[in-house]
């Protein structure tokens, strides 16, 4: 298995919905990374994870909430998010934390109204 | 301070065109990657390079590290060669992605 999975595909959500966006893989590797992307521009880092720790958080919102329960999975909670938030969110991961073998996920796309 | 420019950043060609877009980079790094990005779509990663030069299909990237640049080209564009191709580098101080603007790429047949 060589993939970054990522679920829902599509996703609408209300301010005041709670939510959560899936990323898995099983491809051994132990750095984890959520991304944002706007349209028609290049994608933002927002969270990485290595070795299941949180190494960097690029000051974004407490309305964003990341998880990392195992080395396979990443979770991106969703919480009182506003309709600017709405973004395609990429997760990618890699072997380790130099970045080789970095593969991404297809992506979820976030509508908030 | 690191950066990534990509250029051009708007291409249109005619199918059966070579194309070449190119990507320059401000300080070392341990790779970079050419990424394709269909409109509404996810990431999908053409190459990584840290030498040299690798061809996959009709698709050929290069990298002259002396000089920080890297070339993506496409040999006998097709229509289906239609989206934004991002030239991504991590640069040697750790293990982030730094992404170029993109190049929008349109192939009309």
């Amino acid at each position: 298995d060589t993939e970054v999975t990522q679920t829902p595909k599509h996703l609408v959500m209300g301010m005041t919905n709670k939510k959560s966006l899936k990323c898995e893989q099983h491809m051994g590797h132990r750095a984890m990374y959520w991304y944002k992307q706007k349209a028609k521009k290049p994608p933002e880092l927002m969270f990485v994870y290595s070795y299941e720790k949180l190494s960097i958080n690029e000051s974004v919102p407490s309305r964003f909430s990341p998880e990392c329960p195992n080395s396979s999975l990443l979770n991106l909670h969703l919480h009182a998010l506003q309709p600017e938030d709405s973004a395609l969110y990429l997760c990618a991961s890699s072997q380790d934390h130099r970045a080789n073998g970095y593969t991404f996920g297809s992506g979820t796309r976030l509508t908030v109204v | 301070k690191n950066e990534v420019e990509q250029s051009p950043q708007n291409l249109t060609a005619q199918e059966g065109e070579f194309i070449t877009i190119n990507c320059s980079y401000s300080v070392g790094i341990s790779a970079l990657h050419w990424l394709q990005q269909h409109p509404g779509g996810g990431i999908v990663s053409l190459f990584m390079l840290s030498s040299g030069k690798k061809k996959h299909g009709r698709l050929i990237a290069t990298i002259n590290i002396q000089e920080k640049h890297s070339s993506l080209h496409i040999t006998a564009s097709h229509p289906r060669d239609s989206a934004v191709y991002i030239c991504a580098v991590n640069f040697n101080t750790g293990n982030q992605f730094y992404f170029g603007t993109g190049t929008s790429l349109t192939v009309i047949p």
